[in-house]
């Protein structure tokens, strides 16, 4: 069973339109929550870490969120160059990152 | 500062051969975690090593494997190549000498590898 559900997996919005993408988790003894930005055929880029649940933290456009049991990434008044796939990955005591499949967002003009 | 850095960025092998890909992680960091990203299964950790020591290993056939030098350097190797071993090979670098899943980590560009 998978341990980083994401969802939607695609999601269009119009440029402005705010939303918000999900990534639950049932790992046990959280070490870390990661979100990161892939642009096609690139290498995912690291956006935020948290590691408590009411932790927040904020960059340009983007905020995440946690709770025990999910992230939350929130876009504010998005543009077409946020267009990207989101991934989420939770660390685990002794494991490496597990990682979601990822949102695919697409901001449209 | 210099990123991540993989070797080569696209690659085209035949069914039954042997690849080398290669990783320089941030200058400083010590840690260095490889995965494997195709559109079905998404991002899968093959392994992790922290000062020339294997620490971490994913789910692959022994067909996979890896090291580390001494400058923290990385290499992957995948023998006997099959077709399903097409896909985009991502090295990763983190800073301190913890457990993997409590560092953020850092990912290069990938090596893009087409086995035909």
């Amino acid at each position: 069973e998978d341990q980083v559900t994401q969802s939607p997996e695609a999601l269009r919005l119009q440029e402005g339109e705010s939303s918000s993408l999900n990534c639950s988790y049932t790992v046990s003894g959280l070490r870390g929550l990661f979100w990161y930005r892939q642009d096609p055929g690139k290498g995912p880029e690291f956006l935020f870490t948290l590691y408590s649940a009411g932790e927040e933290k904020e960059k340009e456009r983007l905020k995440a969120t946690l709770t025990k049991k999910e992230s939350f990434l929130h876009i504010t008044a998005p543009k077409p160059e946020d267009s990207a796939t989101y991934l989420c990955a939770v660390g685990e005591a002794g494991t490496a990152l597990i990682f979601g499949k990822g949102t695919t967002l697409s901001v449209s003009s | 500062k210099a990123g991540v850095t993989q070797t080569p960025r696209y690659l085209i092998k035949t069914r039954g051969q042997q690849v080398t890909l290669s990783c320089s992680p941030i200058s400083g960091h010590r840690s260095v975690s490889w995965y494997q990203q195709t559109p079905g299964q998404g991002l899968q950790f093959l392994f992790e090593y922290f000062s020339e020591t294997q620490r971490n290993k994913g789910n692959f056939p022994g067909r996979f494997s890896g090291r580390q030098f001494s400058n923290s350097r990385s290499e992957m190797n995948v023998s006997t190549l099959e077709l399903g071993d097409s896909a985009l090979y991502l090295c990763a670098s983190s800073l301190s000498g913890r457990s993997v899943s409590g560092n953020t980590i850092y990912f290069g560009e990938g090596s893009w590898l087409t086995v035909v």
